[in-house]
């Protein structure tokens, strides 16, 4: 099983709600990965978590707060956003040896809209 | 600094016409290169992977790319498209400095029928 599940597909919030998203393989990979992705852009890395531990945060601001409940589900947590952090957050796993140089295998992501 | 560079934003081809999407990377030592595809509002698929060995990768789809490390270019070919390969097609180096994936800035592939 290769496959990388995201929860909700769509999400539309305001800018004063709570809400997370929610990622979860079955690989047995134990690096895993938030991207913020805009229109006609590449993936921006914004969380890595490796062995259940954070080990990147790409200066994400706090109103994003990533967790890592077990090697298999990673969440994150959505608080007071803006307009401007509306786009497609993709997750991704990898094998965590080697230092995660191996390929990632990425979720279909949430469609998130902040209004 | 490491990089990856797709030259061309879009491409349109032919169906049933042959394919090729460059890369070019920069980068330190033999890098780990991959191609991913992903379609409209949809994540990233892997298409294939260069980690050492034959310089010639076969991936899924029917694609394949080459590795030339004398022109830092790993370009992907297909030799016949279908209206189904349409999408953005990513290239991408895995940095040893750890967990951190490359990404080009992308080529959207038309296919006209």
């Amino acid at each position: 099983d290769t496959e990388v599940t995201q929860t909700p597909k769509h999400l539309v919030m305001g800018m004063t709600n709570k809400k997370s998203l929610k990622c979860e393989q079955h690989m047995g990979h134990r690096a895993m990965y938030w991207y913020k992705q805009k229109a006609k852009k590449p993936p921006e890395l914004m969380f890595v978590y490796s062995y259940e531990k954070l080990s990147i945060n790409e200066s994400v601001p706090s109103r994003f707060s990533p967790e890592c409940p077990n090697s298999s589900l990673l969440n994150l947590h959505l608080h007071a956003l803006q307009p401007e952090d509306s786009a497609l957050y993709l997750c991704a796993s990898s094998q965590a040896r080697a230092g995660g140089l191996g390929e990632q295998y990425f979720g279909p992501g949430t469609r998130l809209t902040v209004t | 600094a490491q990089s990856v560079t797709q030259p061309d934003i879009h491409i349109t081809v032919s169906e049933g016409a042959s394919l090729e999407l460059r890369c070019n990377y920069s980068y330190g030592a033999t890098p780990y290169l991959f191609w991913y595809v992903q379609s409209p509002g949809q994540g990233l698929q892997l298409l294939l992977k260069y980690f050492s060995g034959d310089t010639l990768v076969q991936g899924i789809k029917g694609f394949e790319a080459e590795f030339k490390r004398s022109q830092s270019s790993f370009n992907l070919r297909k030799p016949s498209v279908h209206w189904s390969d349409a999408a953005e097609y990513f290239c991408a180096v895995g940095n040893t400095g750890g967990f951190k994936t490359i990404f080009g800035a992308g080529t959207r592939l038309f296919v006209k029928a």
